[in-house]
């Protein structure tokens, strides 16, 4: 599997419910980022965790990491149909070198 | 606040023909990546650089080059036009190789190729 795998694939809840998804990686990192994108448009950033944090908050947003699981999760609190979009993780590996590694996104519905 | 800034937004190309993306980074970002973004695919990570000069290379084919320019602007060249090559191409830029800040994408160059 490639790094920055998302899980699910897929995600279709109610407004108003709590969207979790979740991302592994392969390598070490020096941070992990999450991105949202509408269909076609581009890549927004959304909130970055470093590899010494563990959790982190912005706005309904709360993103956790866990470097011993090489895994890390969004979860989006009270969701709204604005929220409908793919997301994906991405990480910058250690090391002196730029590349940001993106996984396969998540698609996110949010029924009205 | 200045984002970055991607040209052309639309491109139509003919198979073996060649196309050139620009890209204008966020003032003072050191870092300047390419993806290629196919139908319902993730970015995929061409090549980067990092103060004019490239830093890392991803999937980027042959026909493909890319360079940054005095200004911190950066092309990508595209030759021979493959009909597969018909994707988003994102620019992204950042301080510090993206160690410490997150990247940030333009809105992308849409090539058709026909």
């Amino acid at each position: 599997s490639q790094q920055g795998e998302e899980d699910p694939q897929a995600l279709s809840i109610q407004e108003g419910e709590n969207a979790t998804m979740n991302c592994s990686y392969k390598t070490s990192i020096n941070n992990l980022q999450w991105y949202r994108q509408n269909s076609g448009r581009g890549l927004v950033h959304l909130i970055l965790i470093r590899s010494n944090e563990r959790e982190k908050h912005s706005g309904r947003l709360r993103v956790t990491l866990d470097t011993s699981k090489k895994s890390s999760s969004l979860l989006i609190t009270a969701s709204r149909a604005a929220d409908t979009a793919s997301y994906f993780c991405a990480t910058a590996p250690t090391g002196a070198n730029s590349k940001l590694t993106f996984g396969k996104g998540i698609t996110l519905s949010v029924r009205p | 606040a200045a984002g970055v800034i991607q040209s052309p937004r639309h491109l139509i190309k003919e198979k073996r023909e060649t196309a050139t993306l620009k890209c204008y980074p966020i003032p003072r970002h050191d870092t300047v990546y390419w993806y290629q973004q196919g139908p319902g695919q993730d970015p995929q990570f061409l090549i980067s650089f990092y103060e004019k000069m490239q830093s890392d290379k991803g999937s980027i084919p042959d026909r493909f080059s890319a360079q940054q320019f005095s200004d911190y602007h950066s092309e990508l060249n595209m030759s021979s036009l493959e009909l597969g090559d018909s994707a988003l191409y994102f620019c992204a830029s950042s301080r510090d190789r993206g160690h410490g800040t997150e990247a940030f994408f333009g809105q992308g160059t849409r090539l058709t190729v026909v």
